[in-house]
């Protein structure tokens, strides 16, 4: 059970290059999300899915665009990437919602992504 | 707006001591959850605790304890008996489980704890 896995770990793209950033999870989970992680400002989120072929925007979704063709990928694209979005990027899953009481339906994470764009 | 708040960006504590980690949060909603993740120097993220906004009691899991004041909107994390590994960098979230139900979480901006020997 390798539960939530990105590839690539480490990547260094040029201004205006395009990559894709692939989660993958084998829980059998509904919802995924796609964070960024910046120095002093916590985790935002860019993207999130609540079911195979739906997508949302998320907090910060500018210059991202995503896609959730198979239940268990969900992939985050940069079309033209840009100094502002070197980060470290987070893709996180869970079983479901849930409400406030009981089982907390805790988001599982990946190990991230370091991404630079010079 | 929902919003996180831990005003504490770095805490020092003794081995062997408890430490209290601050999180406060703003939200509109009844039903809520309270998350404390952990993020070691090496980068991945690790779930701690959860509080649901109607649970009576405050969470424990082992060390780990969440002290919840729900009038004061405040969800503190209490580490008892400090140890080394426990070094890191602690998130508080929060998730809103109210009509929209996506699941989202909104996170603090962070506390860096270092236990010191």
């Amino acid at each position: 059970n390798a539960g939530v896995t990105q590839t690539p770990k480490f990547r260094v793209l040029k201004t205006g290059q395009s990559m894709t950033l692939l989660c993958a999870q084998d829980m059998n989970h509904e919802y995924m999300y796609w964070y960024r992680q910046d120095p002093g400002m916590g985790l935002r989120l860019i993207h999130y899915s609540v079911g195979e072929g739906t997508t949302a925007k998320g907090e910060v979704p500018d210059g991202y665009n995503v896609s959730r063709l198979k239940k268990q990928n969900f992939l985050l694209g940069l079309e033209s990437a840009a100094p502002s979005q070197t980060s470290v990027y987070f893709c996180a899953s869970s079983y479901l919602s849930g409400t406030s009481g009981g089982v907390s339906y805790e988001q599982y994470f990946g190990p991230g992504t370091r991404l630079t764009v010079t | 707006a929902q919003k996180i708040t831990q005003t504490q960006p770095g805490m020092f504590v003794q081995e062997k001591e408890a430490v209290t980690l601050d999180c406060t949060y703003d939200t509109s909603d009844q039903s809520y959850g309270l998350f404390w993740y952990k993020q070691p120097s090496s980068g991945e993220m690790i779930f701690l605790i959860y509080q649901g906004s109607y649970d009576e009691q405050n969470a424990t899991e082992g060390r780990y304890s969440l002290n919840f004041q729900k009038a004061r909107k405040s969800a503190n994390l209490v580490i008892s008996a400090s140890q080394l590994g426990d070094s890191a960098m602690y998130f508080c979230a929060m998730r809103e489980a109210g009509s929209s139900n996506t699941g989202k979480l909104i996170f603090g901006q962070g506390t860096t704890l270092q236990v010191k020997p």
